[in-house]
């Protein structure tokens, strides 16, 4: 079952922030965050693998809420370079692949 | 710099013709990965291994597609015969078993017409 983002898409101004949500309708295992920028491969950006957990670096950061089955990506402060389309990938258990999303557009304007 | 190599990068070929793409996995990585990639599905995952053993292919259309890892260097995708609805961008990627992050190659954009 594929997880759900939204927003679709959103367009900020450099330095405002952003949270993209990402739910499933079945346990999760694990959530992993990866950003695409157009015509380029997804590069992974963090795993969080236990319920509650946050993780971050520099002004990207998440949340796993293993009990509504959600994760949460907050982009804090954004940069041009934050631009991209950012997926999130879920797996059950047990397995290494992942199933995506369909993916959050991030548009980032000076 | 380590990296994850696919070969080709793009592909135009006709319908009902065969494809085969290659990717060279990260060395040291026990763990391969096929997504595909469309406007409409976004990134699917067609098959994995490890330790060169497939351990999952249920992504894929088992009629025209297979994937195989011949050595611990070389995974292969191939489609037999390809069709228009195949046309996408096939990505491989590499990484540790259990959890842990992929690593992407650039991926082959295959145009079936």
């Amino acid at each position: 079952q594929q997880p759900v983002q939204s927003p679709q898409a959103v367009i900020l101004r450099e330095g405002e922030d952003a949270v993209i949500n990402c739910s499933s309708s079945k346990a999760l295992y694990s959530v992993h965050w990866y950003r695409q920028k157009h015509g380029e491969a997804p590069v992974f950006l963090m795993i969080l693998l236990k319920g509650g957990e946050q993780k971050g670096h520099d002004k990207i950061s998440a949340s796993f809420n293993e009990k509504k089955q959600q994760s949460s990506l907050y982009l804090t402060a954004s940069q041009l370079s934050y631009s991209g389309t950012y997926f999130c990938g879920t797996s059950g258990g047990g397995a290494d692949g992942l199933t995506f999303g369909k993916g959050t557009h991030l548009i980032i304007q000076p | 710099d380590a990296r994850v190599t696919q070969t080709p990068r793009d592909k135009v070929t006709e319908m009902g013709q065969e494809v085969t793409m290659r990717c060279q996995p990260i060395l040291g990585h026990n763990t391969v990965f096929w997504y595909r990639q469309t406007m409409m599905q976004g990134l699917e995952l067609l098959a994995y291994f490890r330790n060169r053993a497939p351990l999952d292919d249920s992504g894929m259309p088992k009629d025209r597609f297979s994937a195989e890892m011949p050595d611990a260097t070389l995974a292969t995708l191939k489609i037999q015969p390809s069709e228009p609805r195949d046309s996408a961008v096939y990505f491989c990627a590499s990484g540790f078993s259990g959890n842990t992050e992929a690593f992407f190659g650039q991926g082959t954009r295959l145009t079936v017409v």
